[in-house]
């Protein structure tokens, strides 16, 4: 069975502090790594993806994969209210061909 | 560009009827995904298809779901007899192609409730 864990939270963060989001992951096949935002009561949204070991950095959000320790992360630099959603780590699995979703992380930035 | 559209948006059935969900996915997407995700849960993918053929339908219970993609374009998922622990919300996902390079969009979702 195919995990990626994360913490359900919720996680609060005062606004303009940095968010930090974390998950693992069991299969060490997979390949590419996302992360979704999902407001509630609505659809998830992609905000970053990462493929290669190292940081990605989009705006204010920044992306870390350590592979040989099958961690992916998520940085939110400056939070705002705004980016008060559920986070969902996902990993795709070349071998299943299928995409594996976390649980979600709820974040709550306190104004 | 007009994104994933999916109907009903909320349904309400008593346990053991039929219900059937439709999407339309992105224009040009080729690969289409129906996920189910519960409450406090993740989505969890049920069938995908690659254009009219289905590439993985794995987690999908046979036994009362089934699902179809006419002509590689719209497609239909269908719970027959629906059991309590079926209430969640279905997601149509569409992406360009079957690779984990590409992105999958989302729609709206419907949100299904057996009494």
């Amino acid at each position: 069975q195919k995990e990626v864990e994360q913490n359900s939270g919720p996680l609060s963060v005062p606004e303009g502090a940095i968010a930090s989001l974390n998950c693992t992951y069991s299969d060490r096949g997979s390949q590419s790594f996302f992360w979704y935002r999902q407001y509630s009561g609505k659809s998830p949204e992609l905000i970053m993806s990462i493929y290669s070991n190292g940081d990605k950095e989009d705006g204010r959000f920044t992306a870390q994969l350590n592979k040989a320790s099958q961690y992916v992360s998520l940085l939110i630099r400056d939070s705002q209210p705004s980016d008060s959603a559920t986070y969902l780590c996902a990993a795709y699995s070349g071998s299943a061909r299928q995409l594996t979703f976390g649980s979600g992380t709820q974040l709550t930035v306190l104004p | 560009e007009a994104g994933v559209a999916q109907s009903p948006r909320y349904k309400i059935i008593e346990k053991r009827q039929s219900v059937a969900f439709w999407c339309n996915p992105i224009s040009g997407h080729a690969t289409l995904y129906w996920y189910q995700q519960i409450l406090g849960q993740g989505p969890k993918l049920l069938i995908q298809f690659q254009n009219n053929g289905v590439v993985d339908d794995s987690q999908l219970p046979k036994d009362r779901f089934s699902a179809e993609r006419l002509k590689g374009v719209d497609s239909t998922l269908k719970i027959q007899p629906a059991k309590l622990e079926d209430s969640a919300v279905y997601l149509c996902a569409s992406s360009w192609g079957t690779s984990g390079l590409n992105e999958q969009f989302f729609g709206p979702g419907t949100r299904l409730t057996v009494l």
